[in-house]
């Protein structure tokens, strides 16, 4: 079963605009973190932001923001004031628990593709 | 920039054939783990390597295989090579108990192609 769900396959925001990605996700595990990567056409995965499911308040970092709502297991990522530089595509990841074999074990979605137009 | 860094960043394979890809972790890390992504998906969990011992493996079989060395760097085995191997192969690192929010950070990928 899709343990990560991203429903949006692509988007087209305008420079200056701000653009919501969503995700949710499926866990039966009390412990769990949430994360969002930029992937640009180079490939590598650049870490964004965190969220973990013990946290009271949603995690921000600059112009990323992350609208964390447990009860419908849903992290969506808001990013503000986009830039031409943000167009890449987007995933959403989680790992459950925190034990030693589980710490590397990442769970993605499949992706938004986001184009910022100026 | 992650300080992961992997290589080649691309190859091309036969069917058939083996291929070996490097990963060298930032440094201090003591986790390394390895994804595959297909074009148009998500990376998909292959397997993950501490204190050079394999402790959790995805849905990939027993032809994926790997190593990590005392220094922290890593390679990612397959043998018997299939045409649907053909992806973007990411390694990552991280250092194991910093914190929950710790990420795991991913080089720039080794692009494999099978023919």
């Amino acid at each position: 079963a899709q343990k990560i769900t991203q429903t949006q396959p692509g988007m087209f925001v305008q420079e200056k605009e701000a653009v919501t990605l969503d995700c949710t996700y499926d866990t039966s595990d009390p412990s769990y973190g949430l994360f969002w990567y930029k992937q640009p056409s180079s490939g590598e995965m650049i870490f964004l932001i965190y969220q973990g499911s013990y946290d009271q308040q949603n995690a921000t970092e600059g112009r990323y923001s992350l609208n964390f709502q447990k009860a419908r297991k849903s992290a969506n990522l808001v990013i503000s004031a986009s830039q031409l530089g943000d167009s890449a595509m987007y995933f959403c990841a989680m790992r459950e628990g925190l034990t030693t074999d589980s710490w590397g074990k990442f769970q993605f979605g499949a992706g938004t593709q986001v184009v910022v137009t100026p | 920039e992650t300080g992961v860094t992997q290589s080649p960043t691309h190859l091309i394979k036969t069917r058939g054939q083996q291929v070996t890809l490097r990963c060298s972790s930032q440094s201090g890390h003591n986790t390394v783990s390895w994804y595959q992504q297909a074009l148009g998906q998500g990376p998909q969990f292959i397997f993950q390597y501490y204190r050079e011992e394999e402790n959790g493996r995805g849905n990939f079989p027993p032809r994926f295989s790997g190593l990590q060395f005392p220094n922290y760097s890593s390679e990612l085995n397959v043998n018997a090579l299939e045409l649907d191997d053909s992806a973007l192969y990411l390694c990552a690192s991280s250092l194991l108990g910093q914190g929950a929010e710790n990420t795991i950070y991913f080089g720039e990928g080794s692009w494999l192609t099978v023919v």
